[in-house]
């Protein structure tokens, strides 16, 4: 099966400082890659998503790259801002499946 | 509760009891999925259903039960058998053939 490794674990950066956390999976047959932001207390909610079609994309301050060779993918975030704060979970899923692996998530804390 | 909604939100069981979690959703989702989230590990796949009257276990279903007997509906049993059953539960759907999930509030049980 699929193993999605996350790192790291707790992140702490100054408020406007940019923020990168790295996921890599296991199965080269994974083509679609989620990033999930739970803030405190709340559901997970999709921010982003990457197909392998696909080096890089971006979305206002957020982007995600996919390395498909070295089978890993980023989430960078630039000028970070307090409500960024979360915890930030990335996953692997094939097209075709139904199964999605998460990594163990990130801890973000950004210092105003 | 962006059409997923799951009860109860917070749940205390003593040990030895059978629990059951609900989780309902108006979407028309096609597959529904349960996840426990424990500190540090992340989201981990307990059951999943594609179809009524079909699901498949996950990779830690030891001590869960689930039914789909209803496309909107996929209730969680948490027996006694489960080890350590205090967690927080989270349900998720999504449309066949689509990638993205959408969770619910979670649920939060207490082992006493």
């Amino acid at each position: 099966g699929e193993n999605v490794e996350q790192h790291p674990s707790t992140l702490s950066v100054q408020e406007g400082d940019s923020a990168v956390i790295k996921c890599t999976y296991s199965d080269s047959a994974s083509n679609y890659f989620p990033w999930y932001k739970q803030e405190l207390g709340k559901r997970p909610q999709l921010i982003i998503d990457i197909r392998s079609n696909v080096g890089e994309k971006k979305d206002q301050r957020i982007a995600v790259t996919l390395n498909k060779t070295a089978k890993h993918f980023s989430l960078h975030i630039t000028e970070t801002q307090p409500e960024d704060s979360a915890v930030y979970f990335c996953a692997a899923s094939k097209n075709t499946g139904n199964q999605f692996y998460f990594g163990t998530g990130t801890s973000l804390t950004v210092i105003p | 509760d962006g059409g997923i909604t799951q009860s109860p939100k917070y749940l205390f069981r003593k040990e030895g009891q059978n629990v059951t979690l609900s989780c309902e959703q108006n979407l028309n989702h096609d597959a529904m999925y349960w996840y426990r989230q424990d500190p540090g590990q992340g989201l981990r796949l307990i059951y999943y259903s594609q179809i009524v009257n079909d699901f498949q276990k996950g990779d830690i279903a030891e001590g869960y039960s689930v039914s789909r007997e209803k496309k909107e509906s996929f209730p969680l049993t948490v027996t006694s058998a489960q080890k350590n059953p205090t967690a927080f539960y989270l349900c998720a759907s999504k449309l066949s053939g689509a990638n993205v999930l959408t969770f619910g509030a979670g649920s939060r049980l207490t082992v006493l």
